[in-house]
Order: structure tokens, then C-alpha cells, then sequence
């Protein structure tokens, strides 16, 4: 069954340092986003993106954010400058229409120390 | 601000328990509702997805129901089983925000043996 794929599971970084997290959303999906869920917390809606640029963003995705979809297949989020409060689990998702369910991945734990 | 809540918080029952949780949300107007699982340090699984025009949806043992007017959603797991521990989140899609799916807490569910 196809799933979406995110790398790395876990990162630790450094603050001040820059981080890339990588997804690759389901092959025929057109519509894809990134979340994050701080422990203990409820999922929170970062950005979506679809035609090759954002459609909606939340007061969340400031400007250290930036999403990208360098190639057919990966869709990535970089935080340029992480923060202790940066530390969640990101969950990317797709989903083959704008309003259709949502297919998220494993999720990729940063850690900011 | 579309707000999402989920009753109870915890909840455990025993093995072959019928069971019901629930959802409210603030504001009517969504494109859908979707109900997810979460198991401990893992991704989300999308389980049932109840577009604003329906009122329920069937999968196996998993019953959603959605009443839009009154703000509500209710997942009916018939016959629980222990493989059924997990924590239960509920999420809309809404219509004129920024946010793609506004999630609740969730319910973190535990079947005993």
C-alpha cells in the first residue's frame, strides 16, 4: 500500500543550526503538508503546498520556515535557525485533493538542544 | 477560531467492550471531518473520513457519525480489542481559515485483556 516516507526519524541538533526534514509524499497526490506536535500537545497545521507553492500557512511557519519540492518526488521543510521550542515530532502528509483525507507519514523527532 | 474538542481525554475498558468516542468542534462550517490513530511515538493512521454532505461512514468494527449543526462526531468501535490501545484524534477541515484540519487532544484509549 503506497505511505508517505519521511527521513530522518530522529535528528538532535544544535541551536542556532539549520535543519531539513524530507518526505516523500504519495506519487499521485498533488496536495501535500507539514505538521508538528510538540509532546503532550495536539497536532498543529504548519503549511500546505500544491502547484509548486504554499496555499496556506499558519502563524506557526514564520519566516526561519521554508518549504520546497526540489524534485518530482521529495518535499521538504528547512528551519534555518532552530530553536529550543523548534523540538516536535513533524508529520508530513498528502492527499490526492484539496479537501480529500489526509495521509500522513512516521514523523521525523527534532531535538534542539 | 475553530476549536476542537475531544471527550473524554482517557478512557479503558475492558476486551469486547463496545465503546464510543467523542468529538465537538465550534464553528459548522467544514469541508469534513477525519478521524485519526495515533500510536505511542508514531505516525498518524487515517481511519474514517466523513465529508460536511454525510452523516456517517463504516469501516469494520468503526462506526463515524457527524452531525455538522450541532458541532459533533462520534467513532463507535464495536467488540474493543487490546490491539485497539492507541490515542483516537479527531480533526476538521475548514472552510475560510489558514489552517488545513484544526485537530482535537485526542483519547487515549486502553483495552485490557
Amino acid at each position: 500500500e503506497p505511505e508517505v516516507t519521511q527521513t530522518p526519524s530522529h535528528q538532535v541538533t544544535q541551536m542556532g543550526q539549520e535543519v531539513i526534514l524530507r518526505c516523500v509524499p504519495i506519487s499521485n497526490h498533488l496536495y501535500f503538508y507539514w505538521y508538528r506536535q510538540i509532546l503532550g500537545q495536539k497536532v498543529e497545521f504548519l503549511v500546505s503546498f500544491y502547484n509548486n507553492e504554499i496555499s496556506e500557512k499558519s502563524e506557526i511557519f514564520d519566516d526561519q520556515f521554508s518549504v520546497e519540492r526540489p524534485d518530482g518526488s521529495n518535499f521538504t521543510l528547512k528551519i534555518r535557525s532552530t530553536k529550543l521550542e523548534d523540538s516536535a515530532m513533524y508529520f508530513c502528509a498528502s492527499s490526492v485533493a484539496a479537501n480529500g483525507e489526509l495521509f500522513f507519514g512516521e514523523g521525523s523527532r527534532l531535538t534542539v538542544l | 477560531k475553530q476549536e476542537v474538542t475531544q471527550i473524554p481525554a482517557a478512557l479503558s475498558v475492558p476486551e469486547g467492550e463496545n465503546l464510543v468516542l467523542n468529538c465537538s468542534f465550534t464553528d459548522s462550517a467544514i469541508y469534513n471531518l477525519q478521524w485519526f490513530r495515533q500510536d505511542p511515538g508514531k505516525g498518524l493512521t487515517s481511519l474514517l473520513l466523513i465529508q460536511s454532505s454525510q452523516r456517517e461512514q463504516t469501516s469494520g468494527r468503526l462506526n463515524a457519525s457527524l452531525d455538522k449543526s450541532s458541532g459533533r462526531s462520534t467513532l463507535y468501535i464495536a467488540a474493543s480489542q487490546p490491539g485497539d490501545s492507541a490515542t483516537y484524534l479527531c480533526a476538521v477541515d475548514i472552510q475560510g481559515g489558514s489552517e488545513k484540519l484544526v485537530f482535537g487532544k485526542g483519547t487515549k484509549l486502553t483495552v485490557n485483556p
